[in-house]
């Protein structure tokens, strides 16, 4: 069975200061893994995506990602975080048998001025 | 394009009672998945449909019902409620393709409160 595990449920960034929300998962076939942001009241919006190829991955809003095969990770990050990050960010795994995602808990990203 | 619709966005049922749940997806999307969100379980898939069949279901009780529509649009049902079924909602849809490869794209939810 895939899981997906977010060790922070929150992580505290100054405005302007690199930010990273963790990520790590297990599937027993290649794994295909997602980046999504939710804003209070609202869906979940999607960010970027790993499917093959580089491993650092490019997404919307100035985010990328990193693809760590050995120790089976998927990081966000971004290099000048705004208050207008501040949401709840979730990681997810798809594997190749189905199209069902799998959630982490989520990680909730502050970022003061 | 207008994006995934989910109606109503609010729903305030009572215990025992059956509730319908409507999702449109993005024009052109035919897979339409459910998802549950909770505070205590965080979120969980509930069940996936493409061109009106069940093709995944999560792990809930039978209670939990859908369906799709030769337009692609999706209903949900919960019968007989219970505190527990209290969370948001969400519907997704994708385009049909490499399964792995394809985006979910979320609508904003339907938020039910069971009393």
């Amino acid at each position: 069975a895939q899981s997906v595990a977010q060790p922070e449920d929150q992580v505290n960034v100054a405005e302007g200061n690199p930010l990273t929300v963790k990520c790590t998962y297990s599937v027993s076939g290649n794994p295909y893994l997602f980046w999504y942001v939710q804003y209070p009241n609202r869906g979940l919006q999607f960010l970027l995506k790993y499917i093959t190829g580089d491993n650092l991955v490019k997404g919307s809003y100035g985010f990328e990602a990193e693809f760590n095969k050995s120790q089976t990770s998927f990081h966000l990050k971004k290099p000048s975080a705004l208050v207008s990050d501040s949401a709840l960010y979730f990681c997810a795994v798809r594997e190749n048998a189905g199209n069902m995602l799998t959630f982490g808990g989520g990680t909730r990203l502050m970022v003061k001025p | 394009k207008a994006g995934v619709t989910q109606t109503p966005r609010y729903l305030i049922k009572t215990r025992g009672q059956q509730v319908t749940l409507s999702c449109s997806p993005i024009s052109g999307h035919r897979s339409v998945s459910w998802y549950q969100q909770t505070p205590g379980q965080g979120l969980q898939f509930l069940f996936e449909y493409f061109s009106e069949t069940q093709r995944n279901k999560g792990n809930f009780p039978g209670r939990f019902s859908g369906r799709q529509f030769s337009n692609s649009r999706s209903e949900m049902n919960v019968s007989t409620l219970e505190l527990g079924d209290s969370a948001l909602y969400l519907c997704a849809s994708s385009l049909e393709g490499a399964r792995g490869r394809n985006i979910q794209y979320f609508g904003a939810g339907t938020r039910l409160s069971v009393l």
